[in-house]
């Protein structure tokens, strides 16, 4: 199996443009993350799926952040419309068992830059 | 009070001493602990687990908890400077029927030769 894969690897955009980041879990794997990582906050949670269906978005900052998974093989996390404050990376991961456990696998990230 | 808390370091150790990462949380209900490294650039990888109070042993790495302490260390014996890296310490507990991992910031470690 390729792993987790995400695209773009890095994405350069100016404030207000719209963002789109894409994902690709594991075959077979069940739940799909998307966290956030910066220097400051660290690796942050922002939403997570079940068999497609959103389990907990409590993460997500704000309306301007959106995320579908339309089948068990692709998701998306938008941004619109992106600031410098989400500059950052995002990585998807996926799992076969839920949050916890010792198989949660994480895609190379998307470096996200809003200038 | 952050729910996970690592030093942020860096932390430098010499080629071949012991590297000693601590981590400590809030919620006492935690139940699973994780080790994660992530060397520069990449994505984070699981290299150590443990769920029960003691020590858990794999290779040169040496994961302890403390649960009364609430406190998780990751002991790197030998350590190499392919050792350097960052390494993100993650707590697992239940909140509200739902699994909830949270990760600390990381501690930069660099090994020095």
């Amino acid at each position: 199996d390729a792993g987790v894969i995400q695209s773009p690897r890095h994405e350069v955009t100016e404030m207000g443009q719209e963002v789109t980041l894409r994902c690709k879990p594991i075959s077979g794997h069940d739940y799909l993350f998307w966290y956030r990582q910066t220097m400051m906050r660290g690796l942050e949670l922002l939403i997570y799926f079940n068999n497609n269906v959103p389990i907990d978005d409590s993460g997500m900052p704000e309306d301007r952040f959106s995320a579908k998974m339309p089948n068990a093989s692709f998701s998306t996390l938008k941004i619109q419309p992106s600031e410098p404050r989400d500059s950052a990376v995002y990585f998807c991961a996926s799992s076969p068992q839920g949050q916890g456990g010792e198989k949660l696998f994480f895609g190379s990230g998307t470096q996200l830059s809003v200038l | 009070q952050k729910e996970v808390e690592q030093n942020s370091g860096p932390l430098s150790v010499p080629e071949g001493a012991i590297a000693s990462l601590n981590c400590t949380y809030s919620d006492r209900v935690s139940q699973s602990f994780f080790w994660y490294r992530q060397y520069s650039g990449k994505s984070p990888e699981l290299i150590m687990s443990i769920y029960s109070n003691g020590d858990k042993e794999d290779g040169r790495f040496t994961a302890q908890l403390n649960k009364a302490s609430q406190y998780v260390s990751l002991l790197i014996r030998d350590s190499q400077p392919s050792d350097s890296a960052t390494y993100l310490c993650a707590v697992n507990k239940l909140n509200f029927g739902n699994e909830k991992l949270t990760f600390g910031t990381g501690t930069r470690l660099t090994i020095i030769p």
